[in-house]
């Protein structure tokens, strides 16, 4: 499975905008990118994926390099409600089982 | 409302001890998954099942056990087996096709031991 890089962790402040990094140099042709999100002792949430082109979405934007090898998760406003832990994840394509492989994710702390 | 619902929200677990977690969607999806979740860890896949009453092992299966026996249920059983069980526990299921399937989460359980 093609790993994902992130920093550990990130702050922001209240309504302004957060670019969350990802690096896969490994990701291959038919590799989704994913988002997900995890507030304190909650379950995961979707965010967005996408596989090459830019996606925006009512939660936030994700811009994909051309090369694919890196992506940036893009909240336009940041809210105190934004804080959480942010993970990229790679998804195949042609997997068999959908699994999602997750890292530690990077925690994104928004300052009022 | 649709959703996934995980029950109960706190668990614990007696040495010896077999206990099980409930996990059941209405989403009408055909996959679910079970993940564990360790303090500042990402989450790890103990199992999953595509169709009912078919399942396989995820990364971490040892010491746990599945059913699948309706479309809407897939309870976790952590049993005796699994020496170091204290964790938060996700349950989540998506539809299955070769796109970009998208999980849906539960709530959790957090499992300790006594």
């Amino acid at each position: 499975d093609a790993k994902t890089t992130q920093p550990n962790s990130m702050e922001s402040n209240e309504e302004e905008p957060v670019h969350l990094p990802c690096n896969h140099s490994t990701i291959s042709g038919t590799d989704y990118i994913h988002w997900y999100r995890q507030l304190p002792s909650q379950g995961p949430e979707y965010v967005i994926h996408g596989l090459t082109s830019n996606v925006n979405n009512r939660m936030a934007s994700l811009a994909i390099a051309e090369d694919r090898k890196s992506s940036t998760l893009i909240l336009h406003r940041a809210t105190l409600r934004d804080a959480a832990v942010y993970y990229c994840i790679l998804r195949d394509k042609g997997g068999a089982t959908n699994k999602l492989i997750f890292g530690t994710g990077t925690l994104l702390a928004v300052q009022p | 409302d649709g959703g996934i619902t995980q029950s109960p929200k706190y668990l614990f677990r007696k040495e010896g001890q077999n206990v099980t977690l409930s996990c059941e969607q209405n989403l009408n999806h055909d996959a679910m998954y079970w993940y564990r979740q360790d303090p500042g860890q990402g989450l790890r896949l103990i199992y999953y099942s595509q169709i009912v009453n078919d399942f396989q092992k995820g990364d971490i299966a040892e010491g746990y056990s599945v059913s699948r026996e309706k479309k809407e249920s897939f309870p976790l059983t952590v049993t005796s087996a699994q020496k170091n069980p204290t964790a938060f526990y996700l349950c989540a299921s998506s539809i299955v096709d070769r796109g970009s399937n998208i999980q849906y989460f539960g709530a959790g359980t957090r499992l300790s031991v006594l």
